[in-house]
């Protein structure tokens, strides 16, 4: 099935570092999601973006939906331990709410 | 239920077996999503309904698989004549829409899935 691509594959930092992570589609997306999934547990919804251009924070995570609306990328600042898991983001077409989903990009933390 | 809830959370099955795994989600949520998250990848689209209708199946990867929710509530997502290529991670969301015409808002709410292992 299609989906978008999402880089890196995977990221291994030091505890206090900033994160960037990025999803381009060759398709255009009407919203873009950022979910974090945990090990044996669903996907879990962490900022949502419904405008082109649009930057939208959450804590330390900070995410923008590119002009273009064919991308968008997520910012960890000062990342944490507990920061660790996959993160996927997803675009959505229209109203019909079937979300397409990236590769995923996998954080590890050192303390 | 306050999250969406699904059954069985591990199903080890011998290949040609049937399976059925069971979505709850999220009280007056009106559309339910069926996604398949094979290991180490992302969740890719199986099916979608709004209320007891069936709106896409386009993801479905073959007729062995049938999903239902037959009230609107609960969903069941059955598997007939397993194969090995079907093990993979099930996960069931939810989402609510505000209202008809609206940009639906909503986001989708993950359960935590149904790992089906496929000998």
């Amino acid at each position: 099935g299609q989906q978008l691509n999402q880089s890196p594959q995977s990221m291994f930092i030091q505890e206090g570092e900033d994160v960037s992570m990025n999803c381009t589609s060759s398709s255009i997306f009407n919203t873009w999601l950022w979910y974090k999934q945990d090990p044996g547990e669903g996907p879990v919804l962490l900022i949502a973006l419904y405008k082109a251009g649009e930057l939208t924070s959450n804590g330390r995570l900070t995410a923008q939906f590119g002009i273009t609306r064919k991308d968008s990328f997520l910012n960890i600042s000062a990342s944490i331990p507990s920061d660790v898991g996959i993160y996927f983001c997803a675009g959505r077409y229209n109203q019909g709410g079937k979300l397409i989903f990236g590769q995923g990009t996998e954080l590890s933390v050192k303390p | 239920g306050a999250g969406v809830s699904q059954s069985p959370r591990y199903k080890v099955a011998k290949r040609g077996q049937d399976v059925a795994l069971r979505c709850d989600p999220i009280s007056g949520h009106v559309s339910l999503f069926w996604y398949q998250q094979a290991l180490g990848q992302g969740p890719e689209f199986l099916t979608y309904f709004q209320n007891e209708a069936q709106l896409d199946k386009s993801g479905l990867p073959s007729d062995r698989f049938f999903a239902e929710r037959p009230e609107g509530s609960v969903s069941t997502l059955k598997i007939q004549r397993t194969q090995q290529e079907d093990s993979a991670v099930y996960l069931c969301a939810s989402s609510s829409i505000k209202t008809s015409g609206a940009p639906n808002t909503g986001e989708l709410f993950f359960g935590e899935g149904s790992r089906l292992t496929v000998l």
